[in-house]
């Protein structure tokens, strides 16, 4: 149980495109639904936090205006990376924190989207 | 100084061997615990979370010492399986739980 479904899990777009990813947890409600970007040989950094129904929270130095983050429904978060550059080609993640309780609670990915701008 | 720190390894060790990985952390206000396993060009996966009293699964062990603010991991028997980076991730005591990874220790386990 407790599955995030991601796509595209892989995704080549021209310089200046838009490209959407798309997260949904299948078998549970995710109120929460976070977005990482994991560049080569680096940690996972988290860009944002999706809230269903409200803005997504930043993390610093991440554009809200470059990264866009919708959280329309309890099992669905977009990331849009609009007028995608070179320099955004990267590893997207998403991550929601499966249903449970008491300290066995976990966080479950994504699968990725390995994002490559041309 | 990084939030979370891990050595990078590679850790090259044969079959059957031990190995641990140790995890320092900044923030004193982290509240959970967990390691990840990571493949190449993979998701992270949960591999278990870290309690104070410690906790093991099989061939693999962790502790925590929240007065060193230190985490680590022991995997027994290691299996060829076992080769992939293991991420220490640490949740900040946010109003969203954010979590924090470490840059992950790589594990290569050869025959």
């Amino acid at each position: 149980g407790a599955v995030v479904s991601q796509h595209p899990s892989r995704v080549i777009c021209k310089s200046g495109t838009s490209v959407k990813i798309e997260c949904r947890s299948l078998d549970f409600q995710a109120t929460t639904m976070f977005w990482y970007r994991q560049f080569p040989k680096q940690s996972l950094m988290l860009m944002a936090t999706s809230n269903e129904g409200s803005k997504a929270t930043y993390e610093q130095g991440v554009e809200k205006d470059k990264f866009l983050i919708n959280h329309a429904s309890l099992t669905l978060s977009t990331l849009t990376v609009t007028s995608a550059h070179p320099e955004d080609s990267s590893f997207y993640i998403c991550s929601a924190r499966m249903p449970g309780r008491g300290q066995t609670y976990g966080y479950t990915f994504g699968s990725g989207t390995r994002l490559t701008v041309v | 100084r990084k939030e979370v720190e891990q050595d990078p390894g590679p850790f090259n060790v044969p079959e059957g061997a031990t190995v641990a990985f140790n995890c320092t952390y900044s923030n004193s206000a982290s509240q959970s615990f967990f390691w990840y396993r990571q493949d190449c060009r993979k998701e992270p996966k949960l591999l278990m979370s870290v309690y104070s009293s410690g906790n093991e699964d099989g061939r693999f062990t962790a502790q925590l010492n929240r007065a060193s603010q230190y985490i680590s991991l022991l995997i027994r028997d290691s299996k060829l399986s076992d080769s992939a980076t293991y991420l220490c991730v640490v949740v900040m005591n946010t109003g969203f739980q954010k979590l924090v990874f470490g840059t992950g220790t790589r594990l290569l386990v050869s025959p």
